[in-house]
């Protein structure tokens, strides 16, 4: 299912590098989302947007910036990678007009290193 | 501060047999409780979902239940299978949020053995 799709699959970059992960999606979607996983720690959520014009923090937004560069694109930037960015990051949709069920539709991730 | 606690981390079931995955919360203005499977490589998808005015819900071999003075909500599988091995979040939502936010647990990773 290709409806999420995320660029690049895996990343290895340095610390202090600026680093850009890609969203797109095709089902139509008006809310995006990015999480980073962590063992352990299961899913936090970075930043939100309700649609191009709203972008909300998450509970980790820290280290972290965002652009909906259109409804179907959303990117995740780090602006001076380091360390303790290293996981895998998801990108989500959801519809609002699904407001009832919040079923979130995931990408199949990114995995980063930052050395 | 983990808003929804899951245990346990990691469970290994034998074929057949049934695995449980519990999760409590805190915050009374949640109002639905989805879980989602993970197999690796994979991102989570929605496996179920519940809300707090039944106490149970099932769908073919997975069945939530949910206790709501107690507020704890738990997933089992019965007749755990090989192709049930990946890694299951319980999340919540609080409507309060009004943005369909979800909050998760920190993931059981399950292993079903042959």
């Amino acid at each position: 299912d290709a409806d999420v799709t995320q660029t690049p699959r895996n990343r290895i970059t340095k610390t202090g590098k600026r680093i850009m992960l890609e969203c797109s999606q095709t089902k139509g979607h008006d809310r995006m989302y990015w999480y980073r996983q962590d063992p352990g720690l299961g899913l936090r959520l970075i930043y939100y947007s309700f649609d191009v014009k709203d972008i909300n923090k998450g509970e980790i937004s820290d280290g972290y910036s965002v652009s909906r560069q259109a409804q179907a694109k959303f990117s995740l930037s780090l602006e001076s990678a380091i360390p303790n960015q290293t996981a895998l990051y998801f990108c989500a949709t959801s519809d609002s007009g699904l407001a009832r069920t919040s079923e979130q539709f995931f990408g199949p991730g990114t995995r980063l290193t930052v050395l | 501060q983990q808003q929804v606690k899951q245990s346990p981390q990691s469970l290994i079931v034998q074929k057949g047999g049934i695995s449980i995955i519990n999760c409590a919360y805190e915050n009374t203005a949640f109002d639905y409780f989805p879980w989602y499977q993970q197999f690796p490589g994979k991102g989570p998808a929605l496996l179920i979902a519940i809300r707090p005015d039944v106490s149970e819900k099932k769908e073919g071999r997975f069945t939530i239940s949910f206790n709501k003075s107690a507020k704890q909500f738990s997933l089992h599988i019965m007749d755990s299978q090989p192709g049930d091995s990946a890694t299951y979040f319980c999340a919540a939502r609080s409507i309060r949020t009004g943005f369909q936010k979800l909050v998760f647990g920190t993931g059981t990773r399950l292993l079903v053995s042959p």
